[in-house]
């Protein structure tokens, strides 16, 4: 089975520091997402990357920014962490082709305050 | 811009009953379509996809869904809900290849005894 790890489940940071959250996908995946998740918004799309050091912009990327140094990892940065980005954050990962999933990680649940 | 829409934020069906959620879609080209299901505190989980032939696709659990282009909908269906499928429920689309998806809202699923 695909596994997606995301290292914290919860996690408490104030205004201003600058967070990371991290994803480790086990299945040599080329695709990498991150989302977050809010009540009655559903999930939307933050950044992905198809490759290592690549990354493109989803539909929120503003106040975020990624690295992916290793195919295997993919990191979302708050550079300067706001309350309004108290939310749950998930990563996915797929592989490169027009029939490929998306397998989700557990979600970091993420408290700005 | 491509859009999913599912108009029922909360459903509440008995135990043993049918179940159908409603997911419409706005894409320009042919959609990749798929369900997801969250139970409270996880990620999501597919439970079904379709990218083309058969426009009845069976999932795990029992569900299946159906596409229907000239409604551009991918209803859910369950011909008899068990307590553990409450879960919020996802619709997605994306038009295949490294894109991210693009959710619905989710519909949130009430099980009663």
């Amino acid at each position: 089975d695909v596994k997606v790890t995301q290292s914290s489940r919860y996690l408490v940071k104030r205004t201003g520091e600058k967070v990371f959250l991290e994803c480790v996908q086990d299945m040599d995946h080329e695709n990498m997402f991150w989302y977050r998740q809010d009540p009655g918004l559903g999930l939307r799309l933050i950044y992905f990357s198809y490759d290592v050091k690549m990354k493109e912009k989803g539909d929120i990327p503003e106040g975020y920014s990624v690295s992916r140094e290793k195919k295997e990892r993919f990191s979302l940065i708050l550079e300067s962490a706001s309350t309004n980005q108290t939310s749950m954050y998930l990563c996915a990962s797929s592989r490169t082709g027009r029939y490929q999933p998306q397998h989700f990680g557990d979600g970091t649940r993420l408290s700005i305050l | 811009a491509q859009s999913v829409t599912q108009p029922d934020i909360h459903i509440t069906v008995s135990e043993g009953a049918s179940l159908e959620l409603r997911c419409n879609y706005s894409y320009g080209a042919t959609p990749y379509l798929f369900w997801y299901v969250q139970s409270p505190g996880q990620g999501l989980q597919l439970l079904l996809k379709y990218f083309s032939g058969d426009t009845l696709v069976q999932g795990i659990k029992g569900f299946e869904a159906e596409f229907k282009r000239s409604q551009s909908s991918f209803n859910l269906r369950k011909p008899s809900v068990h307590w553990s499928d409450a879960a919020e429920y996802f619709c997605a689309v994306t038009g295949g290849g490294a894109d991210g998806l693009t959710f619905g809202k989710g519909t949130h699923l009430i099980i009663q005894p």
